[in-house]
């Protein structure tokens, strides 16, 4: 089964507003990455952020994490038409050397 | 900079047909990972090498799958004999670490579409 699951599956809202995303995960990670795809393209990393981080920004993105939960989110703010595309929380398991990918949202931003 | 580079970004072929995926790493990375990519299934780790060595193929579906890394530029995933339950997205990534301690993001191709009829 996959180690993390996102939540919503899908996520439709208006330019301009922000978008969050959630990602819950079973076992004691290193650290927790998020990527995202666009149709058609590989992933890209957006983020990573640590075991010991609560909180971590890059530009108009802002992801937490709670381990005592075992769970991530991300937040878009100021949402654009570019941001549209699949949002994937991977994690990197404690004694693993690989990541696990969530199965994604799908984040559409309407003009 | 190049990235990951894959090839070919799209294949058909009848199924009981090999199949041959080819991926070029990032320079300088020592990690390659291939995935599988289905809505059923999500994105599937394959196998991943590290400095040429193959070190966890227990993604790799069956027997039917194999894949190489001759050099630290090249890799292949073949599939032999191909079936319709093999069509997929397939991804080859590169990290410079496998996220552990050294917490390297990993850096993906754009993948092949395989379509076995």
């Amino acid at each position: 089964s996959q180690q993390g699951e996102e939540d919503p599956q899908a996520l439709s809202i208006q330019e301009g507003e922000n978008a969050t995303m959630n990602c819950s995960y079973k076992t004691s990670i290193n650290n927790l990455q998020w990527y995202r795809q666009n149709s058609g393209r590989g992933l890209v990393h957006l983020i990573l952020i640590r075991s010991n981080e609560r909180e971590k920004h890059s530009g108009r993105l802002r992801v937490t994490l709670d381990t005592s939960k075992k769970s991530s989110s991300l937040l878009i703010t100021a949402s654009r038409a570019a941001d549209t595309a699949s949002y994937f929380c991977a994690t990197v398991i404690q004694g693993a050397q690989k990541l696990v990918f969530g199965q994604g949202t799908r984040l559409t931003i309407n003009p | 900079d190049a990235g990951v580079i894959q090839s070919p970004r799209h294949e058909v072929t009848e199924m009981g047909q090999e199949v041959t995926l080819r991926c070029k790493p990032i320079s300088g990375h020592d990690y390659l990972f291939w995935y599988r990519q289905t809505m059923m299934r999500g994105l599937e780790l394959l196998i991943y090498f590290n400095n040429n060595v193959p070190i966890d193929d227990s993604g790799m579906p069956e027997d039917r799958f194999s894949a190489k890394m001759p050099n630290a530029s090249f890799s292949t995933l073949k599939i032999q004999p191909s079936e319709p339950r093999d069509s997929a997205v397939y991804f080859c990534a590169s990290s410079l670490a496998a996220g552990t301690g050294d917490n390297q993001p990993q850096h993906f191709g754009d993948g092949t579409r395989l379509s076995i009829l």
